[in-house]
């Protein structure tokens, strides 16, 4: 079963830095660009990042650019979101999602994990 | 940076109902247009990807259409489990934005 696994969420305060890790099972990690998405309470989705398959192209939502880093390590099969400088508007579910196509990392998301909670708050 | 537009913003609908939300890219996605259906407390499920294809599993009365800046999302004969809130997405070029969501209320 695909399966895509959070965690790392919790409570920091403002200026802080947490990271969070997202395990992949179940299909071929290293052949698939990876993203983040969230959701602050009580607005929609906001995409964050995404990392091709090979991990040397990135890119970044204007609102964390410069702030957030992603990386993954395709030995472990697992995707990482830096936070740094956190602040307040950061508070949100952070998903991490699998892109569909191998081929083509300009598609659609078709896995999502479950979520991992970030409060910004002092 | 691509500026997602829906519309409406909400709407009330009954079981059996056909509705269609827009969605609208500020410049051409070619047929980069994915749809999503978020239930309170779950991810969001892909429904529809390069604007008019069905992802699998789900079910045949969801449909997408369009290309260029304006699309569309038809469900027809809506059913107790779709009410929910639709997002589309465009992954024509980073940062792939989404639309501020579209939300449907049980009339």
């Amino acid at each position: 079963e695909v399966q895509l696994l959070e965690s790392g969420g919790g409570l920091v305060q403002p200026g802080g830095s947490l990271r969070l890790s997202c395990a992949a099972s179940g299909f071929t990690f290293s052949s698939y660009a990876m993203n983040w998405v969230r959701r602050a309470p009580g607005k929609g989705l906001e995409w964050v990042s995404v990392i091709y398959s090979g991990g040397s192209i990135t890119y970044y939502a204007g609102s964390v650019r410069g702030r957030f880093t992603i990386s993954r390590d395709n030995s472990k099969n697992t995707l990482y979101l830096q936070m740094n400088s956190l602040r307040a508007e950061d508070t949100a579910v952070y998903y991490c999602a699998k892109d569909r196509n191998s081929a083509n990392p300009e598609d659609a998301l078709d896995i999502w994990g479950q979520g991992t909670m970030v409060t910004v708050s002092s | 940076d691509i500026q997602m537009t829906q519309s409406p913003s909400s709407l009330s609908a009954s079981v059996g109902d056909r509705l269609t939300i827009t969605c609208r890219a500020s410049q051409s996605i070619s047929s980069y247009l994915n749809w999503y259906q978020e239930k309170p407390g779950k991810a969001p499920k892909l429904l529809i990807y390069a604007a008019s294809s069905l992802q699998s599993g789900v079910p045949s009365r969801f449909r997408g259409s369009g290309s260029g800046t304006d699309f569309t999302l038809t469900i027809s004969g809506l059913q107790p489990e779709d009410f929910a809130t639709y997002y589309c997405q465009q992954s024509f070029s980073p940062p792939f934005t989404f639309g501020p969501g579209t939300k449907v209320h049980i009339k």
